[in-house]
């Protein structure tokens, strides 16, 4: 049973544009998430997280949105820029539990010049 | 600053042989540890974490297993590779997943 989905395996967009990426999760439990962004042969990098209490949380050109009540949240990158070609990861986790993230299949993304 | 090394970065070995991974920390006192395993088309699998010198927890019945010798040691092993054991193995640590993992730069193993 997965409990972090990331739908979408791929997304293509051009340079400058915004890149939306999805991730819902189907544990009521999560109450932090993060992004992880991951070069080949390297290994995944935080990105930026959000904490329940929030429904939004901005890093310069990135910014994730949480939905509770739909169990879905978003990563929005603007502009969008050839170095963000990566694969994108979601990652759930429940404060003060077991130490664990669960991780969605991941995402990839492409940017076009 | 606090680093985490692991080794090999890429590694081909023969079906039924030994492996053993190896993962330090530095910088940092009683981190929990983790390894993953992310295999073709799919994502980050935990296989174990450690929050302590000795305790293991594993998540996946499978042909590997995890042993945790000193606080800032987490090795992966197995006895017999299978060709499924192929995949490329992370191994993160973490002071609380409030502040996420800091991975390391991943093994590349390939079972032939």
């Amino acid at each position: 049973d997965q409990q972090v989905k990331q739908n979408s395996p791929s997304l293509s967009v051009q340079e400058g544009r915004i890149s939306i990426l999805n991730c819902d999760y189907t544990n009521s439990m999560f109450d932090y998430f993060l992004w992880y962004k991951k070069y080949p042969a390297e290994g995944p990098t935080f990105l930026i997280s959000i904490s329940s209490i929030k429904d939004k949380n901005e890093d310069g050109r990135f910014t994730v949105f949480l939905n509770k009540s739909a169990k879905h949240l978003s990563l929005h990158i603007v502009p969008s820029q050839p170095g963000d070609s990566a694969v994108y990861f979601c990652a759930a986790s429940v404060q003060g539990g077991s130490e664990k993230l669960v991780f969605g299949k991941g995402m990839k993304l492409t940017v076009n010049p | 600053s606090q680093t985490i090394h692991q080794w090999p970065a890429t590694l081909v070995q023969p079906v039924g042989s030994p492996l053993s991974l190896e993962c330090t920390v530095e910088g940092t006192s009683n981190p929990n540890l983790y390894w993953y395993r992310q295999a073709a088309g799919r994502g980050l699998q935990l296989l174990f974490y450690s929050v302590g010198i000795g305790q293991i927890s594993s998540e996946v019945p499978q042909n590997l297993s995890a042993s945790r010798p000193q606080d800032r040691q987490f090795i992966l092993s197995s006895k017999k590779l299978l060709l499924s054991d192929s995949g490329f193995y992370l191994c993160a640590w973490s002071t609380g997943t409030a502040y996420g993992y800091t991975f390391g730069s991943g093994t590349r193993l390939t079972v032939v």
